[in-house]
């Protein structure tokens, strides 16, 4: 099954534009998780936001966390080419020692 | 950092080959590994939960006696894609949780690329 839904499905942006990602789930979580891959490649941990945080930074990277809509975003400013990828959001449907559910991505295509 | 490695990176192999993927825990013990399948273009999808020393679980469709699961040891677990077909053909990925850290850290390996001609 699928947890989230991220939005938009594909993005276009050039250096140096920021670029956003949201990501919406379904189930109460322990936490919430964002996961950049590269076309055929494993997955990058990015970072990860407790359910009883709101914001979190990681160099160029934003993630907010709203509980009350059940939705993340994940920003990334001041893009670069080597952002490209597909980025997905995973949560861990509030029980710990479970699998990931990870959304089903957004496409940055970032060009220079 | 915690490392998980696979085993074979890639693989191509006829249909009705059975073909195994081992995903092993370098440095860390994990009694939980899960396995993901992830076809082009879209998001991992959750098959199983191999638990060490005990029987894996399955999600929803997915089907035991095609893809079974061993978790013999606390850092070795494997698929083994039985009787292949090219609708098998898609990336495995594992991840495996750490026993000595936070219950909410898990570490994924760098995927299987099953190619069924």
């Amino acid at each position: 099954s699928q947890q989230g839904e991220e939005d938009p499905q594909a993005l276009s942006i050039q250096e140096g534009e920021n670029a956003t990602m949201n990501c919406s789930y379904k189930t109460s979580i322990n936490n919430l998780q964002w996961y950049r891959q590269n076309s055929g490649r494993g997955l990058v941990h990015l970072i990860l936001i407790r359910s009883n945080e709101r914001e979190k930074h990681s160099g160029r990277l934003r993630v907010t966390l709203d509980t009350s809509k059940k939705s993340s975003s994940l920003l990334i400013t001041a893009s670069r080419a080597a952002d490209t990828a597909s980025y997905f959001c995973a949560t861990d449907a509030n029980q710990a020692g479970t699998a990931l559910i990870f959304g089903k991505g957004t496409t940055l295509s970032v060009s220079s | 950092g915690a490392v998980v490695s696979q085993h074979p990176s890639r693989v191509i192999c006829k249909s009705g080959t059975s073909v195994k993927i081992e995903c092993r825990s370098l440095d860390f013990q994990a009694t939980t590994m899960f396995w993901y399948r992830q076809f082009p273009k879209q998001s991992l999808m959750l098959m199983a939960t191999s638990n060490e020393g005990s029987k894996a679980t399955y999600e929803q469709g997915v089907e035991k006696d095609k893809f079974l699961i061993n978790h013999a040891s606390l850092t070795l677990s494997t698929l083994t894609v039985t009787s292949a077909h090219p609708e098998d053909s898609s990336f495995y990925i594992c991840s495996a949780m750490d026993l000595g850290a936070t219950a909410d850290t898990q570490y994924f390996g760098p995927g299987t690329r099953l190619t069924v001609l």
